[in-house]
C-alpha cells in the first residue's frame, strides 16, 4: 500500500526558532498533499493544500507568512513554524494524494504525524 | 458548506459488548465521499473504510459494519464484541469527489474496559 511519511516524529524547540516538517510519498507520486494540525484531544484541522510546483492554498485563519509551506517536488512537502510559540505546540499530520489514480477513485494517504512541542 | 458531527464526544463499555459511532454529515455536492479513521494513542491515522456517495450498501469486515444512509445523511458506525485493542478516537470524515478537502468531525472517544 501507499506509504506516507513524516519527519522528524516528534521534535521540541525553543520559543522563537523555526521548525521543518518534511512529508515524503514513498511509493506514490502526489501533486497535492495537506497539512492538518490537530491539538489535543481535538479534531483534525486542516491547516493548507499544498500543490507541486505552486504555492500552496492556506484555510480561513492560518497565518502563510507563519506556515510555511514548499512542495517542490511531487514526493516531498515540507511545513516550516517560524518563529515559533508554545501556542503552536501540536500534532502536525500530512496526508498525500496519489495522482496516479483517476478522479473516479480518490485516495488520501496520512503520515504518522509530527509531535511539536515549544519551550 | 461541509460539515460533520460525531455528537458523541467518549463512549465508554464493557468489553464484547456492542458499540455503534454515530456520524451525521452536510454537503450540497451530490457526489462525495465518507470515510472512518481510527486514532490510537500512538496518533497515527489507521484507515477503516471509504464510501462512495453512490453506494449505499453497508458493509461488514470481521467486527466492523457500517451503515449508510443518505436519507439521514448519516454513516454509522459500529463495533460489534468490542475488544480492549478498540480503545481509541475515531474520526468520520468527508471529502468531495476532487479530494482537495477533507473535513473531519469532533471524533469520537471509545474506552472498552476489560
Amino acid at each position: 500500500g501507499a506509504v506516507v511519511s513524516q519527519h522528524p516524529s516528534w521534535v521540541i524547540c525553543k520559543s522563537g526558532t523555526s521548525v521543518k516538517i518534511e512529508c515524503r510519498s514513498l511509493d506514490f507520486q502526489a501533486t497535492t498533499m495537506f497539512w492538518y494540525r490537530q491539538f489535543p484531544k481535538q479534531s483534525l484541522m486542516l491547516m493548507a493544500t499544498s500543490n507541486e510546483g505552486s504555492k500552496a492554498t492556506y484555510e480561513q485563519g492560518v497565518e502563510k507568512d507563519k506556515f510555511l509551506i514548499n512542495h517542490a517536488s511531487l514526493t516531498l512537502s515540507t511545513l516550516t513554524v517560524t518563529s515559533a510559540h508554545p501556542e503552536d505546540s501540536s500534532f502536525y499530520i500530512c496526508s498525500a494524494r496519489d495522482q496516479g489514480q483517476t478522479r473516479t477513485h480518490y485516495e488520501q494517504y496520512f503520515g504518522p504525524g509530527t509531535r511539536l512541542t515549544v519551550t | 458548506a461541509q460539515k460533520v458531527t460525531q455528537a458523541q464526544t467518549e463512549i465508554s463499555v464493557v468489553e464484547k459488548e456492542d458499540v455503534t459511532l454515530d456520524c451525521v454529515y452536510e454537503t450540497r455536492d451530490t457526489t462525495y465521499y465518507l470515510f472512518w479513521y481510527k486514532q490510537p494513542p500512538s496518533g497515527e491515522l489507521v484507515f477503516l473504510i471509504r464510501r462512495n456517495s453512490f453506494d449505499e450498501q453497508n458493509e461488514i469486515s470481521g467486527r466492523y459494519s457500517w451503515n449508510f444512509q443518505k436519507s439521514t445523511s448519516s454513516f454509522n458506525f459500529t463495533i460489534t464484541a468490542s475488544q480492549v485493542v478498540d480503545s481509541a478516537v475515531y474520526f468520520c470524515a468527508l471529502s468531495n469527489t476532487g479530494g482537495f478537502k477533507t473535513i473531519f468531525g469532533a471524533g469520537t472517544r471509545l474506552f472498552v474496559k476489560a
